[in-house]
């Protein structure tokens, strides 16, 4: 089983419905994150949490929110879908010392 | 704003070539800088990584090359395979334990084609 999972794989949706996207982890790490990427644009960072407790706004944080559920858990959601938010979203954890981030497998978002 | 600019954006090479990608950064407070490897419908994982106090670390075909003064840093993929074939992202963070900065800042990645 993967170490990170994100939940759903694909989906398409409609300008205006709301969506959630779902990542949890089994690797005990205390941090995770919320990443977008887009072709020529790399890996931006929408959100992240370093504790159940502690939630901070990244780079591309507008039209997003988050919830951690619980240590093993970080949803990603987006209350009113708009077409430029179609992109490939991946959760990462991580756990210092080590600076090292553990991707999961990506949610692929279509928006019509 | 970006903080890691990174090229080419695509890469043919044919195979046993050498792949080279090349980062470069603006903010002098970076001092972690990793390389991650992503295969179609998988998420990156980390590749190699350096800290500023070498100018280069190897492991197996993967280089990392290091200039602090430049403010530059590389990718080299010695002897490509057709299995090579990836995108690749630099990215530079600061990591702190204590601080809550520890974000990593991504290249725009490259696409590496190894053709045999």
């Amino acid at each position: 089983d993967a170490d990170v999972t994100q939940t759903p794989r694909n989906r398409i949706t409609k300008t205006g419905k709301r969506i959630m996207l779902e990542c949890s982890q089994t690797k005990g790490h205390d941090r995770m994150y919320w990443y977008r990427q887009d072709p020529g644009l790399g890996l931006r960072l929408i959100y992240y949490s370093f504790d159940v407790k502690d939630i901070n706004k990244g780079e591309i944080s507008d039209g997003y929110s988050v919830s951690r559920q619980a240590q093993a858990k970080f949803s990603l959601s987006l209350e009113s879908a708009i077409p430029n938010q179609t992109a490939l979203y991946f959760c990462a954890t991580s756990d210092p010392p080590s600076a090292t981030q553990h991707f999961g497998d990506g949610t692929r978002l279509s928006i019509l | 704003q970006q903080q890691v600019k990174q090229s080419p954006q695509s890469l043919i090479v044919q195979k046993g070539g050498i792949s080279i990608i090349n980062c470069a950064y603006e903010n002098t407070a970076f001092d972690y800088f990793p390389w991650y490897q992503q295969f179609p419908g998988k998420g990156p994982a980390l590749l190699i990584a350096i800290r500023p106090d070498v100018s280069e670390k190897k492991e197996g075909r993967f280089t990392i090359s290091f200039n602090k003064s430049a403010k530059q840093f590389s990718l080299h993929i010695m002897d490509s395979q057709p299995g090579d074939s990836a995108t690749y992202f630099c990215a530079a963070s600061t990591p702190n334990l204590h601080i809550n900065t520890d974000k990593l800042i991504f290249g725009t990645g490259t696409r590496l084609q190894v053709f045999p």
